[in-house]
């Protein structure tokens, strides 16, 4: 069974306030790692695909890390405003035994971030 | 808008019904899959299939049955469902399923009565 971890669970910050939240998967037979955006109602939407150990991605005032070796990624909002406010889900992609991947994402349960004006 | 469709966007149905959740994807992508969402609980995959194969079947019982008739469309037949399969059904699809990106449909919220 394959565990990924996001922590916090929720989270409310104010608007302007800069937050990030973390996304533990298993250090071993990693493929890549896959961070989602999913507001309410609405489809998740990929934000970052993650593949290098040090790989550092940024889309506007939201970037992310990866380290394989420990197992971790973290997601930085700079700057908060309302509109981020959504549910982040991270999920992890581990190789099969070939060294490529079947395709199949694990989620975390996601961080909900609540952005208050 | 993904360029995933799904219908219908909410779906309530009794334990003895038959139904069908349709999902087609507008993107050109190979690769198709179904997740689950149940309360409280992460995103499940439940079924892939790549160029219309089906390549994982995440031991979903076989009141769910999956058909991929072409690359574009994939549905997900409903029978004798039980109430604890009351979820979010989210269709997805990618290029390959490898390291690209998954679009992900709006889902169909289903209530089994």
């Amino acid at each position: 069974i394959l565990n990924v971890e996001q922590s916090p669970q929720s989270l409310h910050v104010q608007e302007g306030d800069s937050t990030n939240f973390t996304c533990s998967f298993p250090s071993s037979n990693f493929y890549a790692l896959h961070w989602y955006r999913w507001e309410t109602a609405k489809s998740p939407e990929a934000l970052f695909v993650m593949t290098l150990n040090g790989d550092e991605k940024k889309k506007g005032r939201i970037s992310a890390t990866l380290n394989t070796k420990e197992g971790y990624s973290y997601l930085y909002i700079k700057g908060s405003q309302p509109e981020d406010s959504a549910t982040y889900l991270c999920a992890f992609k581990r190789t099969n035994a070939g060294g490529t991947s079947y395709g199949k994402l694990t989620f975390g349960q996601g961080t909900i971030l609540t952005v208050h004006p | 808008e993904t360029g995933v469709t799904q219908t219908p966007r909410h779906l309530v149905m009794g334990m003895t019904n038959k139904k069908s959740l349709k999902c087609e994807q507008h993107l050109g992508h190979n690769a198709m899959y179904w997740y689950k969402q149940s309360a409280k609980k992460p995103l499940e995959l439940m079924f892939v299939y790549n160029f219309k194969e089906q390549t994982e079947n995440n031991s979903v019982p076989s009141r769910f049955s999956p058909e991929c008739p072409n690359s574009s469309h994939l549905f997900l037949h409903l029978h004798t469902l039980q109430p604890e399969d009351s979820a979010l059904y989210l269709c997805a699809s990618s290029q390959r399923p490898s390291t690209d990106t998954q679009y992900f449909g709006p889902g169909t919220r289903l209530t089994v009565l």
